[in-house]
């Protein structure tokens, strides 16, 4: 059974104050690890997909990267506009089960 | 670019009821994934469909189905509501039939039942 473990639950960062999320995953057969961001009443919004161990991809503030056994999302220099919960998901060798997804990290940028 | 859409935003039933939600792809996109999220488990994957075909299925009672139209648009039902379904329930579409494609996820339909 995949499962994706996301740490920490929740972050409150000064404005400009780099920082990463990590996301631990089992999986058998990684087929694409992907980011999203989800802001409250609304859908989780794509940022990222990662396919395999030592890709790295970049979006304005945001890098996430990967390894065999995690993924790391990288905020640099964040502002408040980057507050909102941060998604790790997985899609697994058996392709049976959809997208498992992590609870997310809650990230708060104060001014 | 229209972006997923679904329809209704929000629904208030009863225990016993049941209720139908809708879902319309992006232009092109001919995969259609449901997932529930709730407070305490997160996001939870309901099913997949391709070509009006159910492809995957989650862990979810017979309660919970769903089907999709030859236009790739996308409904789902779940009947004898009980209060635990209460969520906001999520529908993405994706280019092809493969979980590793991307996901776009539309606003959900938050659904509460009394």
């Amino acid at each position: 059974e995949d499962q994706v473990t996301q740490s920490p639950e929740a972050l409150r960062l000064q404005e400009g104050e780099s920082s990463s999320l990590n996301c631990s995953y089992t999986v058998s057969g990684l087929r694409g690890l992907f980011w999203y961001r989800q802001d409250p009443g609304k859908g989780p919004e794509f940022l990222f997909t990662l396919y395999s161990a030592g890709e790295e991809k970049e979006k304005e503030r945001l890098k996430a990267t990967l390894t065999k056994k995690e993924s790391f999302l990288h905020i640099t220099a964040p502002k408040p506009e980057d507050s909102a919960t941060y998604l790790c998901a997985v899609a697994g060798g058996g392709g049976a089960d959809g997208l498992t997804f992590g609870k997310g990290t809650h990230l708060i940028i104060q001014p | 670019k229209a972006g997923v859409t679904q329809t209704p935003r929000y629904l208030i039933k009863t225990r016993g009821q049941q209720v139908t939600l809708s879902c319309s792809p992006i232009s092109g996109h001919r995969s259609v994934s449901w997932y529930q999220q709730t407070p305490g488990q997160g996001l939870q994957f309901l099913f997949e469909y391709f070509s009006e075909t159910q492809r995957n299925k989650g862990n979810f009672p017979g309660r919970f189905s769903g089907r999709q139209f030859s236009n790739s648009r996308s409904e789902m039902n779940v009947s004898t509501l009980e209060l635990g379904d209460s969520a906001l329930y999520l529908c993405a579409s994706s280019v092809g039939g493969r979980t590793y494609n991307e996901q776009f996820f539309g606003p959900g339909t938050r659904l509460t039942v009394l």
